[in-house]
């Protein structure tokens, strides 16, 4: 199984400022890493596929970067509505895995 | 619009079962793989199961190997998840997921279903 590691486990930021988070895996898994937010008491919407590919509707703030095994987010100014859980997630091999989750709070 | 509906969650005993279910519509619902994605309370994501679209290739999480079972009728549009020998870990809301195109990557999600392992 594909161990996904993020970090960091808390982000302390405030809006306007730029995030970056990062997502590791235990073996290579190409360019297939997307990309979670989740708010509380919400489902889970996906931001990026693949890497660097936005989900429909999804701002230009959000982008993703990244091969092989280690991925960036970066939303490079933050909204107050970007406060939120983020979790990347492979679909290189099965069983599917994700991280343990970066929360955005603001500072 | 893409609607997925889980039903079928509630209170168990450790070692009793569930079938979750998950309603769809809005999709070409024969046409995509689907899977089960759960979250305990105040935990992360863990990808459970996943389906082919015609149903014959199945994949699970070895923490549910030989315990769950997912499944499909094409012709109800319903995605299930048969769960036996329920643990106390296995305690979670459980949600069923659409995938982009073809990939495993989950654009859509239901609102989850929550199952209670307790005694």
């Amino acid at each position: 199984e594909i161990v996904l590691t993020q970090s960091p486990v808390t982000l302390s930021l405030s809006p306007g400022e730029r995030a970056t988070l990062s997502c590791r895996a235990s073996q290579s898994v190409s360019s297939y890493l997307a990309w979670y937010q989740q708010k509380p008491g919400q489902a889970p919407r996906l931001l990026i596929y693949d890497t660097s590919n936005r989900a429909t509707g999804i701002p230009a703030r959000f982008s993703g970067s990244g091969s092989g095994t280690d991925f960036t987010l970066t939303i490079s100014s933050l909204e107050p509505e970007d406060f939120a859980v983020y979790y990347c997630q492979q679909r290189s091999i099965w069983p599917l895995t994700f991280g343990g989750g970066t929360k955005v709070e603001i500072k | 619009e893409v609607q997925l509906l889980e039903s079928g969650g509630g209170s168990v005993q450790p070692g009793g079962s569930l079938r979750l279910s998950c309603a769809a519509s809005g999709f070409a619902f024969s046409g995509y793989g689907m899977s089960w994605v759960r979250q305990a309370p105040g935990k992360g994501l863990e990808w459970v199961s996943g389906i082919s679209a015609g149903g014959g290739t199945t994949n699970y999480a070895d923490s549910v190997k030989g315990r769950f079972t997912i499944s499909r009728d094409n012709s109800k549009n319903t995605l299930y998840l048969q769960m036996n020998s329920l643990r106390a870990e296995d305690t979670a809301l459980y949600y069923c997921a659409k995938p982009f195109s073809g990939s495993s990557h989950f654009d859509y999600w239901g609102q989850g279903t929550l199952v209670t392992v307790s005694s």
